[in-house]
């Protein structure tokens, strides 16, 4: 139930095109919902994060679309660039001590841009 | 640079060997969070410090992995007889407290056991 699936593993998207992954969860308790991005050798850093009280938050290229009825959120990246080409993780809290919470991340996607 | 900032960047030792990772968070930020990621896979979550109190552990967490955070500042994550299975990323992240769940990912030692 703590488990956050996420697809498609990879993904290939032509420079200027949309770059769309989803996830999915099980587990109501969870409260917030980031995503990362992450290249090789680095620490993942945070893009962009939604509450489950909203349906759509966008950053620049970056949107969340938030299905809470689906349990389902997804990444759409808008106008995709070469250099956007990474590892992008979703990721789900849920509530532990000390009210804060603890990431339940997915399996990731490798996103490649061509020119 | 104002980052989350960890010591070493990478470290290779010996199976059976001790290891000692070290953390630094953005300063101000009282919590405090380890998490591990293997090859191709997202982080786990590890332990959690608030302030200097260690107020949630994974089962992942063995008897041979101990973290502590003495002042409340810094934290150290370490590992005693390393094992091959021990091999992997080591993430610090931290935040600040209030509503704000954001948490800040440090560039991570990668432990590779021999």
């Amino acid at each position: 139930q703590q488990q956050v699936k996420q697809s498609p593993q990879s993904l290939i998207v032509q420079k200027g095109g949309i770059s769309i992954i989803n996830c999915a969860y099980e587990n109501t308790a969870f409260d917030y919902f980031p995503w990362y991005q992450q290249f090789p050798g680095k620490g993942p850093a945070l893009l962009i994060a939604i509450r489950p009280d909203v349906s759509e938050k966008k950053e620049g290229r970056f949107t969340i679309s938030f299905n809470k009825s689906a349990k389902q959120f997804s990444l759409h990246i808008m106008d995709s660039q070469p250099g956007d080409s990474a590892t992008y993780f979703c990721a789900a809290s849920v509530p532990i001590s000390g009210n804060t919470g603890k990431l339940i991340f997915g399996q990731g996607t490798t996103l490649q841009v061509k020119p | 640079d104002t980052g989350v900032s960890q010591d070493p960047r990478h470290k290779i030792t010996k199976r059976g060997q001790n290891v000692t990772f070290r953390c630094d968070p953005i300063s101000e930020h009282n919590r405090l969070y380890w998490y591990r990621q293997t090859l191709g896979q997202g982080p786990e979550f590890l332990t959690y410090f608030q302030n200097e109190a260690q107020l949630e552990k994974s089962r992942l967490l063995s008897d041979r992995f101990s973290a502590e955070r003495p002042k409340g500042s810094f934290s150290t994550l370490e590992i005693q007889r390393t094992e091959q299975g021990d091999s992997a990323m080591y993430l610090c992240a931290s935040s600040l407290a209030g509503l704000s769940h954001e948490q800040y990912f440090g560039p991570g030692t990668r432990l590779t056991v021999t």
